[in-house]
């Protein structure tokens, strides 16, 4: 079953302009990890956030976590056509992870 | 090698049909996982396997029946299958579990067809 929900669904945006998406849970998490799919594929892990840390970042990645809100939010800056993918959360907790419905983001040229 | 594979990439069967998922990676890992992804909708777990036990069974019907026949191959027979089981079935693996702070590893996953 789903973790939780993530917003917006669906983002569409510039080239060039930043891409915000956000991730709320449900239950006590060892860490989050946002992860990125292109149509129909296998899915790519792009960073990862423990429970005793509060930001993150990687490269264009800007990764937050609120442990008291039960919320993340994942920030890509200066957004390119390649990006165009949908981005989904998913919380670890033991031997178990689980999804957040996911954001489909659409970057044009 | 990065790499996780999973074949077939494409696979329709009947409903009465028996047929094998299989996924492989060669990076060491000792966690494996199972997961089920239909149309617009997130990847959902399955079935995950640590140092080849299966730790996590997700009140998948029996149909489904995982294998993981040493560290780097993870099975699943498929059996009487459902129409409504027709979906990406995505294999990944990580170092050891997520929740001690691994990232996983997916395959591209196998597109399976219940006719």
């Amino acid at each position: 079953s789903q973790q939780g929900e993530e917003d917006p669904q669906a983002l569409s945006i510039q080239e060039g302009e930043n891409a915000t998406m956000n991730c709320s849970y449900k239950t006590s998490i060892n860490n989050l990890q946002w992860y990125r799919q292109n149509s129909g594929r296998g899915l790519v892990h792009l960073i990862l956030i423990r429970s005793n840390e509060r930001e993150k970042h990687s490269g264009r990645l800007r990764v937050t976590l609120d442990t008291s809100k039960k919320s993340s939010s994942l920030l890509i800056t200066a957004s390119r056509a390649a990006d165009t993918a949908s981005y989904f959360c998913a919380t670890a907790n033991n031997n178990d992870m689980r999804f957040g419905a996911g954001t489909r983001l659409t970057v044009k040229p | 090698d990065t790499e996780v594979t999973q074949t077939p990439k494409h696979l329709v069967m009947g409903m009465t049909n028996k047929k094998s998922l299989k996924c492989e990676q060669h990076m060491g890992h000792r966690a494996m996982y199972w997961y089920k992804q239909k149309a617009k909708k997130p990847p959902e777990l399955m079935f995950v396997y640590s140092y080849e036990k299966l730790s996590i069974n997700e009140s998948v019907p029996s149909r489904f029946s995982p294998e993981c026949p040493n560290s780097s191959l993870l099975n699943l027979h498929l059996h009487a299958l459902q129409p409504e089981d027709s979906a990406l079935y995505l294999c990944a693996s990580s170092r050891r579990t997520s929740g001690d702070g691994y990232e996983q590893y997916f395959g591209p996953g196998t597109r399976l067809t219940v006719t």
